[in-house]
This record gives structure tokens, C-alpha cells and sequence, in this order.
């Protein structure tokens, strides 16, 4: 099992250029999510799928858009890319029981995102 | 106030003691509790999952949740370098399936 698998691992961009970031898993879960990671500022979720067919802004959605291809596949786009879009961008998964049960979310590498 | 808070460190504490990591959350409602260990350079990974008030031991990892007083905190014995990292806090907010995540302890443990 390769788990959570993203592409690229690391990406420059020119201000205003767009790219998908994407996102698969192969164990089977039904909810996916996008975050960001940046110093000081902790992960912040952008968007999430909480099952296949449904996706949902999270804290940070602005500037981004999502699509849950399938339910393996969960891809993030950026339009117009700018300068404060710099950051580590992580992907995740999680078989999502009723809350309060052990939801685990599995993350995948990471993708390093520079905007010039 | 933020949702999830942790003090971003760095805990620097010597090899064989104890680290002591903490957590505090805002909404009353959460139910699910989440450490989180991440590498330099590497993706978050589940070290400890709570749901109820008091202790879980997990080898030299031990978790308290305090609902009445809204707060989370991890427990390292033994501690080890290779502990070395930073411990992420996530909270389960209001039943929903998405967790809000704290910025994260560093710690480092010295040799």
C-alpha cells in the first residue's frame, strides 16, 4: 500500500500562473482533505471532501478550488497563483467514523510550493 | 482566542526526562483529541488519540484530557532524541469530521 501519494513534491510558480496539485489514496477512505502548513501559523485546512461526491471550504479557501475526482482522487487548484500562496501543502485522508471515535487522518509527503 | 492553542517552544528538555506538552481548546462541544508527531521536513503522523477525561498510556506516551477545563496535554517518559520534533495538538471541533490543528510544540530533547 503506498498510502497518501501527491505529485509534485516541490513546484515554483510565477505570479498569477495556475497548477493542480494532486492527491490519492489507496486505503479505501471516505473523506479527504487539503492543508497548508506555514511557520508559526500551524496546519489550516482549505478545503475537505467528507465523502465522495461533497467537498467543503475550510479555513483558508480563498484563492484555491477542489475536485473529488473519485474516490481515491482529491485534487487542489490554483488559479492565479500569488506570492502569500508560498507554503507546504499537505494532503489527507481519514475513513471518518462518527465523531468522537478515533478518526485518524493520514497524511501524504507534502508538496513545497514557491510563487515568485 | 484561537480554537486549538499550543505554546510553539522550543521544550528543550535532557535526555531521560520527562516532556510535558499541553493543549488547550475552545469549544466545549469537542470530542475527539489528536497528538501528532512531525519530523523536520516531514509529514504529521498519529502518535496518541483520546476521547475521554483522564489518562491513556501508550508505552512511554501517556495522554490527559480535562474536558472541564478544556485542556489536552501529552507526557513523554524516557525522553529520547529521536523524540525530537514537533507535536501537533488537533481537536475534533463540534462533531463535525474535520479537526482543527494547534501551531505546534518543538521540542528537542539533549543528548
Amino acid at each position: 500500500n503506498a498510502g497518501v501519494t501527491q505529485t509534485p513534491k516541490f513546484q515554483v510558480l510565477k505570479t498569477g500562473q495556475s497548477m493542480t496539485l494532486q492527491c490519492a489514496q489507496d486505503m479505501n477512505h471516505n473523506s479527504m482533505y487539503w492543508y497548508r502548513q506555514d511557520p508559526g501559523m500551524g496546519l489550516r485546512l482549505i478545503y475537505y471532501s467528507a465523502s465522495e461526491g461533497t467537498t467543503d471550504k475550510g479555513e483558508v479557501p480563498n484563492g484555491y478550488n477542489v475536485s473529488r475526482l473519485n474516490k481515491r482522487e482529491f485534487s487542489l487548484r490554483l488559479e492565479s497563483a500569488a506570492p502569500s500562496q508560498t507554503s507546504v501543502y499537505f494532503c489527507a485522508s481519514s475513513e471518518a467514523y462518527l465523531a468522537g471515535g478515533r478518526d485518524e487522518q493520514f497524511f501524504g509527503p507534502g508538496t513545497r510550493l514557491t510563487v515568485l | 482566542q484561537k480554537e486549538v492553542e499550543q505554546n510553539s517552544g522550543p521544550l528543550s528538555v535532557p535526555e531521560g526526562a520527562i516532556a510535558s506538552l499541553n493543549c488547550t481548546y475552545s469549544d466545549r462541544g469537542s470530542q475527539s483529541f489528536f497528538w501528532y508527531r512531525q519530523y523536520s521536513g516531514k509529514s504529521p503522523e498519529l502518535i496518541m488519540f483520546i476521547y475521554s477525561n483522564g489518562d491513556k498510556e501508550d508505552g512511554r506516551f501517556t495522554a490527559q484530557l480535562n474536558k472541564a477545563s478544556q485542556y489536552v496535554s501529552l507526557l513523554i517518559r524516557d525522553s529520547q532524541p529521536s523524540d525530537s520534533a514537533t507535536y501537533l495538538c488537533a481537536v475534533n471541533i463540534g462533531g463535525y469530521q474535520k479537526v482543527t490543528f494547534g501551531i505546534g510544540t518543538k521540542l528537542q530533547v539533549i543528548p
